[in-house]
């Protein structure tokens, strides 16, 4: 089974400097990889998604990875952080069966 | 609706009673989907479903877990014999298809006294 690694349960920057989450995953096969975004007391969000079609994948809110294969990695990053980034999130992949297997996630904080 | 709903948003049972939880998919989608969140912890899969059969129910950790979806759009949930264990966050997700994006809900926060 495929699965993925978050480096990192928390992770703190200020306002305005580079935001970099950690996602390493193991899979036999290319892998399908997702970003999730979680806000306080609601639904998981899909920030980005890494179907083969590129390595670099860009996403909501300014945010993107790179799929980097000889590293096994999908690495979320932003340019500048905004306190509105303060959150959890969810690196994922998805099973040939399309059932997804997540992270154990990275909770953002951003300080002013 | 515009997305994906669940209720109850909060449950609150005691140890050895029997649970629902309702899901209510984005309108067309024929796939659903629902996770577990223990505290701390990323989604973990219990279930999925393509139209009313249940495609993959692999991740249900054991027999006191059930999910049914009789019209192919409202999904329930089942839990028998709660136990303390049990408490999480319940997430249902839909999609318009099998591999296509998965809309999460808010998720029904159980917690078994």
């Amino acid at each position: 089974a495929q699965s993925v690694t978050q480096l990192g349960s928390h992770v703190s920057v200020s306002e305005g400097a580079l935001v970099l989450l950690r996602c390493n995953y193991s899979s036999s096969v290319p892998p399908y990889l997702f970003w999730y975004v979680q806000y306080p007391n609601q639904g998981l969000q899909l920030l980005l998604k890494y179907t083969s079609a590129a390595t670099l994948v860009k996403g909501i809110n300014g945010f993107e990875a790179e799929f980097k294969k000889s590293e096994t990695s999908f690495h979320l990053t932003k340019p500048s952080a905004h306190m509105s980034d303060a959150a959890e999130y969810f690196c994922a992949v998805r099973e040939k069966n399309n059932d997804m297997r997540f992270g154990a996630g990275t909770r953002l904080t951003v300080k002013p | 609706g515009a997305g994906v709903s669940q209720t109850p948003s909060n449950k609150v049972t005691e140890k050895g009673k029997y649970v629902e939880l309702r899901c209510d998919p984005i309108s067309g989608h024929t796939a659903l989907y629902w996770y577990r969140q223990s505290l701390g912890q990323g989604p973990e899969f219990l279930i999925y479903f393509q139209g009313t059969g249940a495609a993959d129910d692999s991740g249900l950790p054991n027999d006191r877990f059930f999910a049914v979806r009789p019209e192919g759009s409202v999904s329930t949930l089942k839990i028998q014999r709660t136990e303390r264990g049990d408490s999480a966050v319940y997430l249902c997700a839909s999609s318009s298809g099998s591999y296509n994006e998965q809309f999460f809900g808010p998720g029904t926060r159980l917690t078994v006294l």
